[in-house]
C-alpha cells in the first residue's frame, strides 16, 4: 500500500495569512494527488484534483503543486470559511489511501 | 447537480452485518465508480471499496474478507455490506461518486466528487 504522510498535523494562522501543508507519498504516484477539505460533521469536499487543478467553484486562494512523491497544497489570504481539516489522497492505485489530515485552526 | 444519500442502521451490535445504501439523485449512474470511504471519530478517512458500473469492483484487503460492495442501476443505488462488524468498525461511513477523466495534454486521472453526507454507525455490545 502507498502510505500517504501529511504535514504538519495541526497548524494555527491568522485571517489574510498564506499556509502550506505538505503531503509526501511512500513511493511516486507522478500526479495522482487530491486534496479535499473537511469541516466539522460534514463530508470531505474536493478543492484539487491531478495534484494541481482546480476543482469548480473552488475559490482560486487554494492551489496544489507536486509530482512524484512531495505535494503541497497551499491557501493564500486565508478566509475565516478555511479553518477545517485538510486531506490529500492517492488515486494512483488501489487501495486509495489518504494521508492523516491537517487541522487548520484559527491563531 | 448529482446528490448523494447514505441510508442504514445507525446502531448495531457485535458480529451482525451492516447493510448501507446509497441513493443517487440528478446524475447518471453510468460512466462513473462509486465507493464507499469511513472515518472513525475523530480519525482520518479509510477506503473500504469502488465498484464501477461495468461491475468491476476493488476492495480494500484490511476488509476484503468481510465486505461486499453491490450495485442496482435500475434504483441507481448501490450498497455496502460488512459482516462481523466489532467496535473497530465504528464509524461515518460515506458513499461517493468516484470521476475519472482524461486530462487535456495529461492522462486519466480519477478522484471522490461529491460525497454523501455520511451516515454514523455505532456498533456496541
Amino acid at each position: 500500500d502507498i502510505e500517504m504522510t501529511q504535514s504538519p498535523s495541526s497548524l494555527s494562522a491568522s485571517v489574510g495569512d498564506r499556509v502550506t501543508i505538505t503531503c509526501r507519498a511512500s513511493r511516486s504516484i507522478s500526479s495522482y494527488l487530491n486534496w479535499y477539505q473537511q469541516k466539522p460533521g460534514k463530508a470531505p469536499n474536493l478543492l484539487i484534483y491531478a495534484a494541481s487543478s482546480l476543482q469548480s467553484e473552488v475559490p482560486s486562494r487554494f492551489s496544489g503543486s507536486g509530482s512524484g512523491t512531495d505535494f503541497t497544497l497551499t491557501i493564500s489570504n486565508l478566509q475565516p470559511e478555511d479553518f477545517a481539516t485538510y486531506y490529500c489522497q492517492q488515486s494512483y492505485i488501489t487501495p486509495r489511501t489518504f494521508g492523516q489530515g491537517t487541522k487548520l485552526e484559527i491563531k | 447537480q448529482v446528490q448523494l444519500q447514505e441510508s442504514g442502521p445507525g446502531l448495531m451490535k457485535t458480529a451482525e452485518t451492516l447493510s448501507l445504501t446509497c441513493s443517487v439523485s440528478d446524475g447518471s449512474i453510468s460512466s462513473y465508480y462509486w465507493s464507499w470511504i469511513r472515518q472513525p471519530p475523530g480519525k482520518g478517512l479509510e477506503w473500504i471499496g469502488d465498484i464501477y458500473y461495468s461491475g468491476i469492483i476493488h476492495y480494500n484487503a484490511s476488509l476484503k474478507s468481510r465486505v461486499t460492495i453491490s450495485l442496482d442501476t435500475s434504483k441507481k443505488q448501490f450498497s455496502l455490506r460488512l459482516s462481523f462488524v466489532t467496535a473497530a468498525d465504528t464509524a461515518v461511513y460515506y458513499c461517493a461518486r468516484g470521476v475519472e477523466q482524461w486530462l487535456v495534454g495529461r492522462n486519466q486521472y480519477n478522484w471522490f466528487d461529491p460525497w454523501g453526507q455520511g451516515t454514523l454507525v455505532t456498533v456496541s455490545s
